[in-house]
């Protein structure tokens, strides 16, 4: 099964409100990314967190990572209709490289 | 190149028949990935390759299918006597270094008939 779970797996909302996407994971990590898939093709990464720090901005997004929870969020402010796409996190497990993949939660801004 | 370059974009074939499909990474990226996305659908892991070291092939659905990566750069997927449910986007990804963030390409659309 995946290591992250997105929650939920679809949110629709106004123009200019803020997004709120949630991703558990099972394991102990190294770190925790956060991509955006426009069209179904390739992924572009937003942020990423270590598994050490607790909170971080770029932009628009913040993103909080706690460990004790194996939880994540990610939060969009005032969300733009450019914004609609799908949302993954994905994670690297301590002791393994690869990278593994939640389901996403597909966001759409309605303007 | 300036990003991660897939091709083809897209193939349909006919089921029993042999795929190939090519990733190019981003020129000094030593880790390269391979993921399928069915439809909607979140990424599955097929298989990840870290510089010289053997690479971590846990995600392969099935004996059909393999990968390699020639010279540390160039990747090649390829399923065997392919059956309709390995139709999906495969895509490829590289970064710097194992835990850097992924440059994804546009992918391959695999559809077989």
């Amino acid at each position: 099964s995946q290591q992250g779970e997105e929650d939920p797996q679809a949110l629709s909302i106004q123009e200019g409100e803020n997004a709120t996407m949630n991703c558990s994971y099972k394991t102990s990590i190294n770190n925790l990314q956060w991509y955006r898939q426009n069209s179904g093709r390739g992924l572009v990464h937003l942020i990423l967190i270590r598994s050490n720090e607790r909170e971080k901005h770029s932009g628009r997004l913040r993103v909080t990572l706690d460990t004790s929870k194996k939880s994540s969020s990610l939060l969009i402010t005032a969300s733009r209709a450019a914004d609609t796409a799908s949302y993954f996190c994905a994670t690297d497990a301590t002791g393994a490289q690869k990278l593994v993949f939640g389901q996403g939660t597909r966001l759409t801004i309605n303007p | 190149g300036a990003g991660v370059s897939q091709s083809p974009s897209n193939k349909v074939t006919e089921k029993g028949k042999d795929v190939e499909l090519r990733c190019d990474p981003i020129s000094g990226h030593t880790a390269l990935y391979w993921y399928r996305q069915s439809l909607g659908q979140g990424l599955e892991f097929l298989i990840y390759f870290q510089g010289n070291s053997a690479p971590d092939k846990s995600g392969l659905p099935s004996d059909r299918f393999s990968a390699e990566r020639t010279g540390g750069s160039v990747s090649t997927l390829t399923i065997q006597r392919t059956q309709q449910e390995d139709s999906a986007v495969y895509l490829c990804a590289s970064s710097l270094e194992s835990g850097s963030p992924l440059h994804f390409g546009n992918g391959t659309r695999l559809t077989v008939t």
